[in-house]
């Protein structure tokens, strides 16, 4: 059965502290892997997409990476406003597409 | 620019009452999407749609129909509401060319059954 599962569900830090979020998968056929941020009462925002393994995406403070079992959001020196929630989502053929249940990021001053 | 407009943005609704779910895109994508979304679940697909006149069922479609009579309008109906339809729900769309594209999403109704 596809399926898709984040770690850790919550993950506090200190401003500057860097960390990773991780996303693990196991799929029949990985179209793409897409990483997303959750506001509170928003919906979900586009942040990358990855589609085979040893492909690495940046984007100010996040760097995603993807190998063929898991992918990472590395976030570098986050600060306040990187608080959210990170959502990775699997497209498994053409219309499908799983998503974990989300890692909660607070970032404290 | 509107992108993915969702209305309304909060509901309670009476077990056994409908309602009709309004998604709206102004960015001329052909895939439309609707998401429910638990807490401490991930997005569930509900309904897809690959342009007018076209739709299909996603994971958890029981309780739902769908109808996609525009490229603009993916509206979600709910026929007689059960207390486990109680969540949040999302409408999503994708550009066209291929399905395998980032979606842009809605902020969501949050609908109560009680």
């Amino acid at each position: 059965e596809d399926q898709v599962t984040q770690s850790p569900e919550a993950l506090r830090l200190q401003e500057g502290e860097s960390s990773s979020l991780n996303c693990s998968y196991t799929v029949s056929g990985l179209r793409g892997l897409f990483w997303y941020r959750q506001d509170p009462g928003k919906g979900p925002e586009f942040l990358f997409t990855l589609y085979s393994a040893g492909e690495e995406k940046e984007k100010e403070r996040l760097k995603a990476t993807l190998t063929k079992k898991e992918s990472f959001l590395h976030i570098t020196a986050p600060k306040p406003e990187d608080s959210a929630t990170y959502l990775c989502a699997v497209q498994v053929n053409n219309n499908d597409m799983r998503f974990g249940a989300g890692t909660r990021l607070t970032v404290k001053p | 620019n509107a992108g993915v407009t969702q209305t309304p943005k909060f509901r309670i609704l009476k077990i056994g009452q409908s309602m009709t779910l309004q998604c709206a895109q102004d960015m001329n994508h052909n895939y439309m999407y609707w998401y429910r979304q638990d807490p401490g679940m991930g997005l569930k697909l509900i309904y897809y749609s690959v342009g007018a006149g076209i739709t299909d069922k996603g994971e958890v479609p029981n309780g739902y129909n769908v109808s996609r009579s525009t490229t603009e309008d993916f509206p979600l109906r709910l026929e007689l509401a059960a207390p486990s339809q109680t969540s949040v729900y999302f409408c999503a769309s994708s550009p066209p060319g291929s399905s395998n594209q980032p979606q842009h999403f809605g902020d969501g109704t949050r609908l109560s059954i009680l």
